[in-house]
C-alpha cells in the first residue's frame, strides 16, 4: 500500500458525460501528479500540483481540468468524454519534487 | 514524448535465473526511478538512483546508472514466478519540469 488513495477504483460512463475522479495524496506529500495510462501511449504525464499550485502541465486535454484543494487532496475532472478517453488515471504524490513519488491503485476509466 | 527506452521489451526466464532489463534516456536527469506494476494495477516503486549515483542495491534488486551513456539497468537476482511483472524507468529530467517521463515497459515472466 503506497498511501495514495484513488476513487473510484472503476468508473463505466458514457460518451459525453462527465466524471471526477478523486486523490488523496500519502499524509504529508505536498506535489501530486496525474498520469494515464493507456494501451497505446503509455504512461502520459499529465499534470502536477505542489501545495495547490500548477506546477507543471503535460499532455492535458482542454476537456480535462484539476486542481488540488487545500487539504492537499486532487480531483480530476473528465468532460465530454470521448471512447478514445477509456484508460487507467494514476495519482500519485511525493514530499515535494525530486523526491520519490508514490502511485495509488489507479482509476479504470470505461466510456462506452 | 518517450523519454525512457526499456530493452528488452519482453523478457521470459525460468525461476532462479536473474533477469536484466535496460534503460536509455535522453536528456540529463536529475534522478532515475524503477517501477513495477501487475497486470493492471497500481505502480510499485523499487528503487530511485540520483544522477550522482553509480549503483544502488535493494534486496535482490541492483540498479546502475550510467550517465555519460544515459543508460540505466535493473537487475533482478534469483528471480521468482511474483516477480513476473511489468518493469518501467522513468526519468526525472533537468530543467524544472520535475515530471516522471516513463519508457514503455519491459514485461517480464518468470517461468515456475
Amino acid at each position: 500500500d503506497s498511501g495514495v488513495t484513488q476513487t473510484p477504483k472503476h468508473l463505466i460512463t458514457a460518451t459525453g458525460q462527465r466524471v471526477t475522479l478523486r486523490c488523496s495524496p500519502r499524509s504529508g506529500d505536498l506535489s501530486v501528479y496525474w498520469y494515464q495510462q493507456s494501451l497505446d501511449q503509455g504512461l502520459q504525464f499529465l499534470i502536477q500540483y505542489y501545495n495547490g499550485e500548477e506546477r507543471a502541465k503535460g499532455n492535458i486535454l482542454e476537456r480535462f481540468s484539476a486542481q488540488q484543494f487545500p487539504d492537499l487532496h486532487s480531483e480530476l475532472n473528465l468532460s465530454s468524454l470521448e471512447l478514445g478517453d477509456s484508460a487507467l488515471y494514476f495519482c500519485a504524490s511525493s514530499v515535494k519534487p525530486g523526491n520519490t513519488i508514490y502511485f495509488g491503485e489507479g482509476s479504470w476509466l470505461t466510456v462506452v | 514524448s518517450q523519454q525512457g527506452e526499456e530493452d528488452p521489451q519482453a523478457l521470459s526466464i525460468q525461476e532462479g535465473e536473474n533477469a536484466t532489463m535496460n534503460c536509455s534516456y535522453k536528456t540529463s536527469i536529475n534522478n532515475l526511478q524503477w517501477y513495477r506494476q501487475n497486470s493492471g494495477r497500481g505502480l510499485v516503486h523499487l528503487i530511485l538512483i540520483r544522477s550522482n549515483e553509480r549503483e544502488k542495491h535493494s534486496g535482490r534488486l541492483r540498479v546502475t546508472l550510467d550517465t555519460s551513456k544515459k543508460s540505466s539497468s535493473l537487475l533482478i537476482t534469483a528471480s521468482r514466478a511474483a516477480d513476473t511483472a511489468s518493469y518501467f524507468c522513468a526519468t526525472d529530467p533537468q530543467g524544472g519540469s520535475e515530471k516522471l517521463v516513463f519508457g514503455k515497459g519491459t514485461k517480464l515472466t518468470v517461468n515456475p
